[in-house]
């Protein structure tokens, strides 16, 4: 089972520049979630979408674009990359339990660093 | 808005000794608990969790959280740690308005 996928793994851009950072789920979840997560400061959340057609802020949507193409994926789109950026990113996905989300499973993370 | 607050930044113990480290949330509503750990270079992965029931949970690798509604705590513990417990540990709250919060984290470095 793939789990959680996220492509590129790595990535170095100037700033300015922008990209699209992919990510799929291959367990029938409905939701899914973007973070960034660095040093000291834990995950904090950039967007979510409950569900497919859904998207919603987070913590720190500022910079950042989401679309949930379908249920399976969830892409994140940074539209002019800013050294601020430069952070390792994380999507993950989950199941309502008692209509609160349930356990997250997180993909291998994509590490970004805008120069 | 919620929160999730843990203690200890940063945890050096020995190999055998006992770990504690603490979680407190503020939310008002419903919430499901979570501790997740990261080993270097790696993803996030569950460590234990709570929903509702019996509030001491156990999970995996021999740690155990206990769920204090009235404190608004769900802090880790284990008996005796390894030295392959070196990781960041995090406190998550996910609530019925859809979000996952995460604490800042907690390092533990285990000295063989």
């Amino acid at each position: 089972n793939a789990g959680v996928t996220q492509t590129p793994k790595f990535q170095v851009l100037k700033t300015g520049q922008s990209m699209t950072l992919q990510c799929a789920q291959d367990m029938n979840h409905n939701s899914m979630y973007w973070y960034r997560q660095d040093p000291g400061m834990g995950l904090r959340l950039i967007y979510y979408s409950a569900s497919e057609g859904t998207t919603d802020k987070g913590e720190v949507p500022n910079g950042y674009n989401v679309s949930r193409l379908n249920k399976r994926e969830f892409s994140l789109r940074l539209e002019s990359a800013a050294p601020s950026q430069t952070s390792v990113y994380f999507c993950a996905s989950t199941i309502e339990i008692l209509r609160s989300p349930g356990e997250l499973f997180f993909g291998e993370g994509s590490r970004l660093t805008v120069l | 808005a919620q929160s999730v607050s843990q203690h200890n930044h940063h945890v050096i113990l020995s190999e055998a000794a006992s770990l504690e480290l603490g979680c407190n949330y503020s939310y008002g509503g419903t919430v499901n608990l979570f501790w997740y750990v990261q080993y270097p270079g790696q993803h996030l992965q569950l460590l234990l969790k709570y929903f509702s029931g019996d509030p001491l949970v156990k999970g995996i690798k021999g740690f155990e959280a206990e769920f204090i509604k009235s404190k608004f705590s769900f802090n880790l513990r284990k008996p005796s740690v390894q030295w392959s417990d070196t990781a960041e540990y995090f406190c998550a709250v996910h609530t019925n308005a859809g979000k996952s919060t995460f604490g800042d984290g907690t390092t533990l470095t285990v000295k063989p």
